[in-house]
């Protein structure tokens, strides 16, 4: 299995500010997500963390707005970009492993 | 596109019960499921792992079947704890067998 930290836990933010949450993976993975779950709702694929390139986008959700960084194979940043009330979510990160997903704690936001 | 539902979207029993938890998803062809659960603000625990070519798997007081032919999963608490109290999603791999699609899932409340 693979043991994944998000920073921050939570955060409240202003609108029209911006918010990277970053993700940590104790192994090297292939393959990294992004996922966000809206109050009462249930979890939603934002994009998949390409290693050394572009993020690959689901559609409704765009670069400009969540732009992704995975810079190597155990670390990913999301950012929230331009923060209106509708992105408060918990946004979770995930990575694929020998079989299975594993999450992590997630990052709640609250954008007022 | 896949589709995953689970009924009841909300349970409430006494301690000591034991329940089934019902999800049912509308393309056949998967390799496997999961069953998460996840605490109110706070990330996914995955609980069960079923591949396509097994009909139960079990740990602990849980029991997960498939029914790939006819589209269905359960989850099985047997002998309820308030401790279970939480939510719980099923989720199948999309084709490309990377990412998921979830349930909205079963809020469960054990009480004393």
């Amino acid at each position: 299995s693979a043991v994944i930290s998000q920073k921050p836990s939570r955060d409240i933010c202003q609108r029209g500010t911006s918010l990277t949450i970053q993700c940590q993976v104790d192994s090297q993975v292939t393959m990294m997500f992004w996922y966000r779950q809206q109050p009462g709702q249930s979890l939603t694929l934002i994009a998949t963390a390409n290693q050394g390139s572009e993020a690959t986008y689901e559609s409704g959700f765009v670069i400009d707005k969540f732009p992704i960084s995975r810079p190597n194979l155990t670390f990913s940043t999301l950012t929230v970009s331009n923060m209106s009330p509708e992105d408060s979510s918990i946004y979770l990160c995930s990575v694929l492993g020998d079989r299975e997903q594993f999450f992590g704690p997630g990052t709640r936001l609250t954008v007022l | 596109k896949q589709e995953v539902t689970q009924i009841p979207a909300a349970l409430s029993v006494p301690e000591g019960e034991n329940l089934v938890l019902n999800c049912s998803f509308t393309d056949s062809a998967i390799y496997n499921l999961q069953w998460f659960r996840q605490d109110p603000g706070k990330g996914l625990t995955s609980l069960l792992l079923i591949q396509s070519s097994q009909r139960e798997q079990t740990s602990g007081r849980l029991n997960a079947s498939l029914d790939k032919s006819s589209g269905r999963s359960t989850l099985y608490i047997a002998a309820s704890q308030p401790g279970d109290s939480a939510t719980y999603l099923c989720a199948v791999p999309n084709s490309g067998y990377s990412t998921l699609t979830f349930g909205k899932g079963t809020m469960l409340l054990v009480s004393p």
